[in-house]
């Protein structure tokens, strides 16, 4: 059984820049929810996508932004790149039900220089 | 807003030792709470705790919660090198009860020496 894939593993971008980051979900898993991780915040919440529509938002700018497509791939992007968007920035799928748990993806590095 | 804090934030012991990560929360609405093991960069999940007092066991890890008191801890016996990690301690979506939308801890740095 496949994990959750993200893609790219490692992006350097400029700030100003914006980047597009993917994840596929396990087969079946129709929530995407993503986070950032950096090492002085830890892990936080962006958003959730369910069955194409965003269900849940975190406290990050309208710079953050992403789309879920009718087979569960989700795609985040980040516009106007800042210095501290740099992060390892994860995916996880889960079911929708209560008494799961949320699989991770192995993340995208993103640093923006 | 949901607050989960972890302790200690890092720890250093010797290959054998017993140690006991923390993590306390306050929730509007609690419902369960995670473990999960983060070596280089997928956290990969531990636990899932929703009643008091039970304890979930695998091998040399157990976990137990307390409702009352509002924190759980994580238990390692017998350390080995390969239990080096960031242990997160994560509750899930208030509202839902899902494990869509979690908020965690810090994490515990936990660096097991020979």
């Amino acid at each position: 059984k496949a994990g959750v894939t993200q893609t790219p593993r490692y992006l350097i971008k400029t700030r100003g820049q914006q980047v597009t980051l993917s994840c596929s979900p396990i087969s079946g898993h129709r929530s995407v929810s993503w986070y950032q991780q950096t090492p002085g915040q830890g892990l936080q919440f962006l958003f959730e996508y369910f069955s194409e529509t965003q269900r849940n938002k975190g406290n990050f700018p309208g710079r953050f932004s992403g789309r879920q497509f009718s087979n569960s791939r989700s795609e985040m992007n980040v516009s106007t790149l800042e210095l501290g968007d740099s992060a390892l920035y994860l995916c996880a799928s889960s079911w929708n039900r209560e008494n799961t748990e949320a699989f991770f993806g192995q993340g995208t590095r993103l640093t923006v220089v | 807003e949901d607050k989960v804090v972890q302790s200690p934030l890092s720890l250093v012991v010797h290959e054998g030792d017993t140690v006991t990560l923390n993590c306390s929360y306050e929730v509007t609405n609690f419902r369960s709470l995670l473990w999960y093991k983060q070596e280089k960069k997928a956290p990969t999940f531990l636990f899932m705790l929703t009643s008091s007092g039970i304890e979930k066991k695998s091998g040399r890890l157990s976990s137990i919660l307390d409702k009352k008191e509002l924190f759980s801890i994580l238990n390692i016996t017998a350390t080995q090198t390969g239990d080096s990690a960031v242990y997160l301690c994560a509750v899930v979506d208030p509202y839902t009860g899902t494990a869509s939308k979690l908020t965690f801890g810090t994490g515990t740095r936990l660096q097991v020496t020979l």
